[in-house]
């Protein structure tokens, strides 16, 4: 299997610049996790999704952050318009059911870095 | 929202038995717990599972006691590759915010 595919791996842009994240989750799972990673908050769940459904966006930090999933084996997180601030690690995960009792699957990232 | 407390960081050599212990003391009646290891520039991996009692599997041990308000990991004989940030998680619901908390960076050395 090929596991949780993200891309970009890096992206630097500017302030104020539309930002797009994507994630290909694993064949067959039914959940997907946006989660953002700094040095200050650690590892916080953004949003989730259970068959493409959003379930929970209570992690989102504003209006400018927005996520789609517009089928099973493919998400978005979109940034716009983008700050300072976002810079940190994005990671998606994804999961075969549940949110407790099954383990989650992660991508290697995207690497976010706004000038 | 069951919120974990973890060490913030262990040193170990090589070839030690390292135990890492989580706690949760608000943990639900339906929360499994769960461990993740993190090298840098990688998400988080995943290590064991568990609801009450021990697990075991090929790299790790999973102690959780009667009241599951805590749980220990357990990596046997580690080597340095074991060097990594390791997240105790414990499930809040499914309406609820996951919290991997701070999680504990293991130093491993020779």
């Amino acid at each position: 299997d090929a596991g949780v595919i993200q891309s970009p791996r890096h992206e630097v842009t500017e302030m104020g610049q539309e930002v797009t994240l994507r994630c290909k989750p694993i064949s067959g799972h039914d959940y997907l996790f946006w989660y953002r990673q700094t040095m200050m908050r650690g590892l916080e769940l953004l949003i989730y999704f259970n068959n493409n459904v959003p379930i929970d966006d209570s992690g989102m930090p504003e209006d400018r952050f927005s996520a789609k999933m517009p089928n099973a084996s493919f998400s978005t997180l979109k940034i716009q318009p983008s700050e300072p601030r976002d810079s940190a690690v994005y990671f998606c995960a994804s999961s075969i059911s549940g949110i407790s009792n099954q383990p989650q699957h992660f991508g290697d990232g995207t690497r976010l870095s706004i000038l | 929202l069951a919120k974990t407390t973890q060490p913030i960081s262990m040193d170990s050599y090589e070839g030690q038995e390292v135990n890492i212990t989580c706690s949760h003391n608000n943990i639900a009646t339906n929360d499994y717990i769960t461990w993740y290891q993190q090298f840098p520039s990688q998400g988080p991996r995943f290590i064991i599972q568990g609801y009450k009692t021990k697990v075991t599997n090929e790299v790790a041990s999973l102690f959780i006691p009667a009241d599951r308000k805590s749980s220990t990991l357990s990596l046997p004989r580690v080597s340095l590759s074991d060097t990594a940030v390791y997240y105790c998680l414990v499930g809040a619901g499914t309406a609820s915010k996951l919290t991997f908390g701070t999680g504990t960076r293991l130093q491993v050395t020779l």
